[in-house]
């Protein structure tokens, strides 16, 4: 059972161009993450929110958590070809890192 | 620091045969979990542990087994390899509590023939 749907699957944008993908549930979450995976490597987490309508900021990403906390968005300004990968949310329904959830991720292109 | 560590990277088995997968992190964590990773289906759970001598069944867990008898190491064990098990499959460790960072291992490729 997929808890998480993670929009859109794919993305394609020129250089300097803004972008958003979206996580959603139906399912509360204690605290969701988003994490970037590059091709042969591990998932390497960007960050964590775990209260309802946090905004965290990281340079040219912001992420924000919905305030019910089930779902979650990922906005990428002015997006340059090192943004390029694959973005995965991750939700925990309790408090631990153990039992995470993973949307299907987004493969983001930026094309210079 | 070498952080969680797996392997091997890449391995494949005949229908039929069996493996252990091993994880070892070095960062004294308490929760160690397994993932696997196949096209458009994101990271799936398969089994996780919160310590040492505890173990827990995920998601997917049919066709594997693990132990945890020391905090550092995580072994999974695929008993009889299925073609349906032919994924990538990744390693995690965390500390307790909900601010702490999982940190993932670089991944075995399991092609099952």
């Amino acid at each position: 059972t997929q808890l998480l749907e993670q929009s859109p699957q794919f993305l394609s944008i020129q250089e300097g161009e803004n972008l958003t993908v979206y996580c959603n549930s139906s399912s509360v979450f204690s605290s969701l993450q988003w994490y970037r995976q590059e091709p042969g490597e591990g998932p390497v987490l960007l960050v964590t929110v775990v209260t309802g309508g946090e905004v965290k900021k990281l340079k040219r990403l912001t992420f924000q958590f919905g305030d019910a906390r089930k779902d979650s968005s990922l906005h990428i300004t002015a997006a340059q070809t090192g943004d390029t990968g694959l973005y995965l949310c991750a939700g925990a329904l309790r408090f631990g890192n153990e039992k995470l959830t993973f949307g299907t991720g987004t493969r983001l292109t930026i094309i210079p | 620091n070498a952080g969680v560590t797996q392997t091997p990277k890449f391995q494949v088995l005949k229908t039929g045969q069996s493996m252990t997968l091993q994880c070892a992190q070095d960062m004294n964590h308490e929760y160690m979990s397994w993932y696997r990773q196949d096209p458009g289906m994101g990271l799936r759970l398969i089994h996780y542990s919160v310590g040492a001598g505890i173990t827990d069944q995920g998601e997917v867990p049919n066709g594997y087994n693990v132990s945890r008898s020391t905090t550092e190491d995580f072994p999974l064990r695929l008993l009889s390899a299925a073609p349906s098990q032919t994924s990538v499959y990744f390693c995690a460790s965390s500390g307790r509590g909900p601010n702490t960072e999982a940190f993932f291992g670089q991944g075995t490729r399991l092609t099952v023939v």
